[in-house]
């Protein structure tokens, strides 16, 4: 069956600091690819995402880019805040469901 | 905007009880969907259902079943509620099962 794999954390980082968590994928055919995003005692909230090879999601100075080659989405952003402390969640949509990462806990410090 | 919404965010209940989660909908999506989530394993999908009273099996149905009587209310209900179900449920609805799910706040479930 489909399956996520993302990076495990929790992660800390300093504000201002560059900032990768890897997710890759494994399905039958091209899943539309999401990252959520889970503020602490919240739902979860898209973040942004991918529906084809090559497309790049962008929300927020967040960004990943669809890659067929490697079977990735990984996420990035740039320079994070203290604001962006929560838990990120890879997901990958078939055509009976959506399939999530087991979350990554990020932590930004001053 | 879509709306989501959980009946409770916090529910204390004992073993043995009967446990109703009511998840409610505004933007007639056809899909709706529970899953649990516990520290360490991410969301792990329960039930889901693609139209008034369908229902499916996800991953970890067991000790859980749903009711859809209405396009835009989807149940869970815990028939004998144990230790091992406390946990956040998390409720959510679609237009597309492959697209962009539309999430509620939670509801934190302990059972004692």
């Amino acid at each position: 069956g489909d399956s996520v794999t993302q990076m495990e954390g929790p992660v800390t980082l300093s504000e201002e600091a560059f900032l990768t968590i890897n997710c890759t994928y494994t399905a039958t055919g091209y899943p539309s690819l999401f990252w959520y995003v889970q503020y602490p005692g919240e739902g979860l909230q898209l973040l942004l995402k991918a529906t084809k090879a090559d497309d790049k999601g962008s929300n927020k100075g967040f960004e990943a880019t669809y890659r067929k080659e490697t079977t990735s989405f990984h996420l990035e952003k740039g320079s994070v805040q203290v604001s962006d402390s929560a838990v990120y969640f890879c997901g990958g949509g078939s055509a009976r469901q959506l399939t999530f990462g087991s979350g990554t806990q990020l932590t930004v410090v001053p | 905007d879509v709306k989501v919404t959980q009946s409770s965010r916090y529910l204390v209940k004992r073993t043995g009880e009967k446990v109703f989660l009511e998840c409610v909908q505004d933007m007639d999506h056809e899909n709706m969907f529970w899953y649990r989530q516990d520290p360490g394993l991410g969301l792990r999908l329960i039930y889901f259902s693609y139209d008034v009273k369908m229902k499916e099996k996800g991953d970890i149905p067991e000790g859980y079943s749903v009711s859809r009587e209405k396009k835009e209310r989807f149940s869970l209900i815990l028939e004998s509620a144990s230790t091992n179900q406390t946990s956040m449920y998390l409720c959510a609805s679609t237009i597309s099962r492959d697209d962009e799910q539309f999430f509620g706040p939670g509801t934190r479930l302990t059972v004692l």
